[in-house]
């Protein structure tokens, strides 16, 4: 299985600070199709993930332009430019090219 | 509006089957895979299976934690998604999410919980 290894796991952050976080896998994420299937999700506490990112760096509709991501073959990364309370939660890279699709670990975001 | 509606989760003893349904609205059902995906509690995310689309054959794949137990299927003329759940085990507790999607999961239900307990 395609590990996917996530850091920090936890990352503590002031009101109006950047953050980013590392996403790297244990193999190339490219699909035999072109693409390469790296997402990101954000999980509010008590809530279902959201897709924030899709193949890279696609961002979904109604998702701040605040959110950014970048990377290539195993090492991915998604920047957050200014962060905000409603910011707050646990982050998730998952990659859906190598079937079983994994998920890292999560990286919970808190304002410090 | 894109909605997925989970449910059928409850308390379940161990060895015991359960079904959930995933019905789906705003969007071509038939069009999509769909996918579920599950979080023990306190723990993160794991996919467990999808089904395509029949444009696409409708095949379905399943993680190694529940192959052989759990069974997806779709009724396109429904909109429901179903995660058949066979010889439940306590490891099985976790919320269930249903997903849209294959690759990239565009869309999450609000999930539905199963408990897996004697």
């Amino acid at each position: 299985d395609v590990l996917m290894t996530q850091s920090p796991l936890s990352l503590p952050v002031t009101l109006g600070q950047p953050a980013s976080i590392s996403c790297r896998s244990s193999q190339s994420l490219v699909h035999s199709d072109g693409n390469t299937y790296l997402n990101w999700f954000h999980q509010r506490p008590g809530q279902s993930p959201r897709r924030l990112i899709y193949k890279v760096s696609n961002r979904d509709s109604g998702v701040p332009d605040k959110f950014s991501a970048s990377g290539s073959g195993t090492d991915f990364t998604l920047e957050i430019s200014r962060v905000e309370a409603d910011d707050v939660g646990v982050y998730y890279c998952m990659q859906g090219t190598h079937w079983p699709y994994t998920f890292g670990q999560g990286t919970k975001l808190e304002i410090k | 509006e894109v909605q997925l509606v989970e449910s059928g989760g409850g308390l379940v003893q161990p060895g015991r089957s359960l079904r959930l349904s995933c019905t789906a609205s705003g969007f071509t059902f038939g069009d999509h895979a769909m996918s579920w995906v599950r979080q023990a509690p306190g723990k993160g995310l794991e996919w467990l299976t999808f089904i395509r689309s029949k444009a696409y054959g409708g095949t379905t794949e399943y993680a190694a934690s529940v192959k052989g137990r759990f069974t997806i299927s779709r009724d396109d003329s429904k909109s429901i998604a179903y995660l058949q759940m066979n010889s439940l085990k306590t490891e099985d507790t976790a919320v269930y999410y249903c997903t849209r999607s294959q690759h990239t999961l565009s869309s999450w239900g609000r999930g539905t919980l199963v408990t897996v307990s004697s």
